[in-house]
């Protein structure tokens, strides 16, 4: 079983809707990130969260909403997305923040927002 | 500002050897990493680089040169399976890593 899952893996959405993609990570770590990736970009840092706790949000739009309930979990919520947001949305873990902590990373959330 | 540069694309053959460069332009350093991914796939951690010099972990060897700002991937006796892009990325002076776009690697029979 990969230590990372992400659901939905794909999710076509219109402007108006709100949906949430969810993240797990089963290798007890205590950082979670959300990224988005984008064809022939640099993966974008979106949030992170330590020990459950926010600890980055780079510029984001309110209109992405992160959730983290405990260490393993981690949620996105979206609403009233533009098309421009389409993007590849990845999750990752690692054991903690910090220079040499490798991250993992889950397979990803296509979204294509319509 | 922040910038991390890698070719785009690059081919090469079954068996061969390939060099995958990054240079870096960073407000401090805190390491280098090395992920592949592909194409559909998450990305998979393969090398970690903080003090200048080579590190080799089977066919594949990761240097860092921190004066120059500069490190490569060298991939050995390539594989079809090793066709992915490999992405590099810099720890930066607050511990936040900046992503290269990433190099897409082509491998042909």
């Amino acid at each position: 079983e990969t230590g990372v899952t992400q659901t939905p893996r794909h999710l076509v959405m219109g402007m108006t809707n709100k949906k949430s993609l969810k993240c797990e990570q089963h290798l007890g770590h205590n950082a979670m990130y959300w990224y988005k990736q984008s064809a022939k970009k640099p993966l974008e840092l979106m949030f992170v969260y330590n020990f459950k706790e926010q600890t980055e949000n780079n510029s984001v739009p309110s209109r992405f909403s992160p959730e983290c309930p405990n260490s393993s979990h981690l949620f996105l919520h979206l609403h009233t997305l533009q098309p421009e947001d389409s993007a590849l949305y990845l999750c990752a873990s690692s054991q903690d923040v910090g220079s040499y902590y490798e991250q993992y990373f889950g397979p990803g959330t296509r979204l294509t927002v319509t | 500002g922040q910038n991390i540069d890698q070719p785009t694309e690059m081919t090469a053959t079954e068996g061969a050897i390939v060099q995958i460069n990054c240079t870096y332009q960073t407000s401090g350093f805190n390491g280098l990493f090395w992920y592949q991914q592909h194409a559909g796939e998450a990305p998979t951690f393969l090398s970690y680089n903080v003090l200048d010099g080579l590190e080799e972990k089977g066919r594949f060897s990761s240097f860092l040169s921190r004066s120059k700002g500069y490190s490569y991937l060298l991939l050995k006796e390539l594989q079809m399976k090793d066709s992915a892009s490999y992405l590099c990325a810099v720890v930066d002076s607050n511990y936040q890593l900046i992503w290269g776009a990433g190099t897409k690697l082509i491998i042909k029979p």
